[in-house]
């Protein structure tokens, strides 16, 4: 059973920065065909896809939040972390990772975490 | 960068009735479009991949359909549980990997 779970804080302060964990099981982070994404979801918006990381290391970023954004991976302990610099309140939504598929669609998603930005 | 645009916004329905729902590529994505269902306070449900191919466990009354620019996700007799909001989202060309705005169906 393929399972992943976000954790990280539930409040962070204007321009300071939210670190991210994604713990996987039910599937390596060594497998050729799989990725892990973070996507984001404002209250009451739609999803926004923020960054990847796949199996080789390859990484991909937003365009718009490439500058802020940081994905990495321990394989040892099945984790994808996220960093993202210099929070806004803007920034407040449920953060999800999700297991990507052959760098396609998102087959699987944690059950997403809440980050609210505010002083 | 592509835009996906989903319209209807909001569908008012009624459980067991049929329903399309439409999504719209600014430029062609071949078949690169998945098809995702949220539910209140859930995480997204993969439901269609390579636009009309169901995820696992999915049942037969979702179907996908389109190519190019032009999308369908079609519920053919709308259960309790198939109220939510659906997103269809493209990987042709990433990054980014884009969402439509949704559509949330509601009852009537």
């Amino acid at each position: 059973q393929v399972t992943l779970k976000e954790s990280g804080p539930v409040l962070v302060k204007p321009t300071e920065t939210l670190t991210l964990t994604c713990t996987v099981s039910g599937f390596s982070l060594n497998n050729p065909r799989m990725g892990v994404s973070w996507i984001r979801q404002p209250p009451g918006k739609a999803l926004e896809w923020l960054a990847l990381i796949f199996s080789t290391d390859e990484k991909s970023y937003s365009p718009s939040l490439k500058s802020r954004l940081t994905i990495s991976k321990d394989t040892s302990k099945s984790q994808v972390v996220l960093t993202m610099t210099n929070m806004d309140p803007v920034d407040t939504a449920t953060y999800y990772c999700a297991r990507v598929v052959d760098l396609r669609w998102f087959d699987s998603w944690g059950q997403g975490t809440l980050v609210t930005v505010s002083s | 960068e592509i835009v996906m645009t989903q319209s209807p916004a909001t569908l008012s329905v009624s459980p067991g009735e049929r329903v399309a729902l439409s999504c719209r590529a600014s430029q062609s994505i071949r078949s690169d479009l998945a098809w995702y269902q949220q539910k209140p306070g859930q995480a997204p449900r993969l439901l269609i991949y390579a636009a009309s191919t169901r995820a696992t466990g999915i049942p037969a009354r979702f179907s996908g359909s389109g190519s190019g620019t032009e999308f369908t996700l079609t519920i053919s007799s709308l259960q309790s549980e198939d109220f939510a909001v659906y997103y269809c989202q493209q990987y042709n060309n990433w990054p980014p990997y884009i969402f439509g705005q949704g559509t949330k169906l509601e009852i009537k």
